[in-house]
């Protein structure tokens, strides 16, 4: 089946510093392709998303593309702030049970210190 | 506002119990869904409805139970049956159409003592 393959945190980095949390996919047909985020303690908040090959999706200074050749989704960010430490969820929906199941990574911890 | 929310923030209970969980949204989606969630584990699909009346097992359903009596809502049961039922359990909603974009509430964290 589908499935979603996210590097191992924790990713520990210095305020400013530039983020890449690497994300492949295994999927038949198209899926569209998510990151979500989840702080301390909550639930989950879409970050963004993106439908189809070369698309770019962004939100508050993050960015992944959906590359088909390489079957990936990198999450990036330039300059990443304490604010921004979380766990990271890449997420594919899976369109072949019938439905838009989503089939979720492991997730990748982030820690930003000053 | 618009938005999902899950009661209690967290629960205890004690073995051999049946506990359920609430979930309700008011943002008029058609589907709801359930996962639990582990340490260093990803979200895993244990009920989910497409449409009231109507629901279907995930990829974990086993010692769990679910209604969906109402769009609103969608309550779920931990049953005695249930191994290992302390978990962080999460809803989520989505509306027809949504490209498999789902909105989540902030969890319940279920302690079995």
């Amino acid at each position: 089946g589908d499935s979603v393959t996210q590097m191992e945190g924790p990713v520990t980095l210095s305020e400013e510093a530039f983020l890449t949390i690497n994300c492949t996919y295994t999927a038949t047909g198209y899926p569209s392709l998510f990151w979500y985020v989840q702080y301390p303690g909550e639930g989950l908040q879409l970050l963004l998303k993106a439908t189809k090959a070369d698309d770019k999706g962004s939100n508050k200074g993050f960015e992944a593309t959906y590359r088909k050749e390489t079957t990936s989704f990198h999450l990036e960010k330039g300059s990443v702030q304490v604010s921004d430490s979380a766990v990271y969820f890449c997420a594919l929906s899976d369109m072949n049970t019938g439905f838009q199941k989503l089939v979720f990574g492991t997730g990748t911890r982030l820690l930003v210190s000053p | 506002d618009g938005g999902i929310t899950q009661s209690p923030k967290y629960l205890f209970r004690k073995e051999g119990q049946n506990v359920t969980l609430s979930c309700e949204q008011n943002l008029n989606h058609d589907a709801m869904y359930w996962y639990r969630q582990d340490p260093g584990q990803g979200l895993r699909l244990i009920y989910y409805s497409q449409i009231v009346n109507d629901f279907q097992k995930g990829d974990i359903a086993e010692g769990y139970s679910v209604s969906r009596e109402k769009k609103e809502s969608f309550p779920l049961t931990v049953t005695s049956a249930q191994k290992n039922p302390t978990a962080f359990y999460l809803c989520a909603s989505s509306p027809s159409g949504a490209g498999g974009t789902q909105y989540f509430g902030p969890g319940t964290r279920l302690t079995v003592l």
